[in-house]
């Protein structure tokens, strides 16, 4: 079975720059979300989708962050401009998102290291 | 407050020791708990999952306490390729994940 598809594997940008990331999930899986790891601390969600429609972004610095999954497949993350501060691991991870989660697990996909300098 | 609070380490300990990670969350309506593992440069990965009842896999035993709202894993009798950051995670009715900062070990020859 295929995992979490994620692109590109590295960016490297100059501050006030745009970038953008691409994610592909598990087939069949309906909830995707978008991670930042800042080198040395956990995951922290960005945003989280189900299907098509955002569940939540109540971390997404919306001024600058803005995601879309318009089919309810794969989906893009983009800064834009970027701050010094973006410099992290962006993830991507999706789960099956079915009615009855309690037993729901997160897969990640290889992630993209963005440096901004 | 986070959501999940974790000593971050790093543990350093001899092959064949036995060592245990600790992990608070602070949301009681927390539906379900995990145990991932996240090597250098690379994504995490479900080591396991954690259950009311305490589960154990092989050389690894994981524990949950709710009314404490407390998660532990104990990996006895620790190999070389046991080193690793260790992230205890929690997941809401809301289908969020939420992260603890993760704890550094590493196994010594």
């Amino acid at each position: 079975e295929a995992g979490v598809a994620q692109s590109p594997r590295y960016k490297i940008i100059e501050k006030r720059q745009s970038v953008a990331f691409w994610c592909n999930p598990i087939s069949g899986h309906a909830t995707l979300y978008w991670y930042q790891q800042i080198l040395g601390q956990g995951p922290k969600l960005l945003i989280q989708f189900q299907n098509n429609g955002v569940v939540d972004d109540s971390q997404l610095p919306k001024d600058r962050f803005s995601a879309e999954r318009l089919k309810g497949v794969d989906s893009t993350l983009k800064i834009q401009p970027a701050k010094l501060e973006d410099s992290a691991v962006y993830l991507c991870a999706s789960s099956l998102g079915g009615h009855r989660a309690t037993n729901e697990k997160l897969f990640f996909g290889s992630g993209t290291q963005l440096s901004v300098l | 407050r986070k959501e999940v609070e974790q000593d971050p380490g790093p543990f350093n300990v001899p092959e064949g020791a036995t060592v245990a990670f600790n992990c608070t969350y602070s949301n009681s309506a927390s539906q379900s708990f995990f145990w991932y593992r996240q090597d250098c440069r690379k994504e995490p990965k479900l080591l396991m999952s954690v259950y009311s009842s305490g589960n154990e896999d092989g050389r690894f035993t994981a524990q949950l306490n709710r009314a404490s709202q407390y998660i532990s894993l104990l990996i006895r009798d620790s190999k070389l390729s046991d080193s690793a950051t260790y992230l205890c995670v929690v997941k809401n009715t809301g289908n969020q994940f939420y992260f603890g900062t993760g704890t550094s070990l590493t196994v010594i020859p």
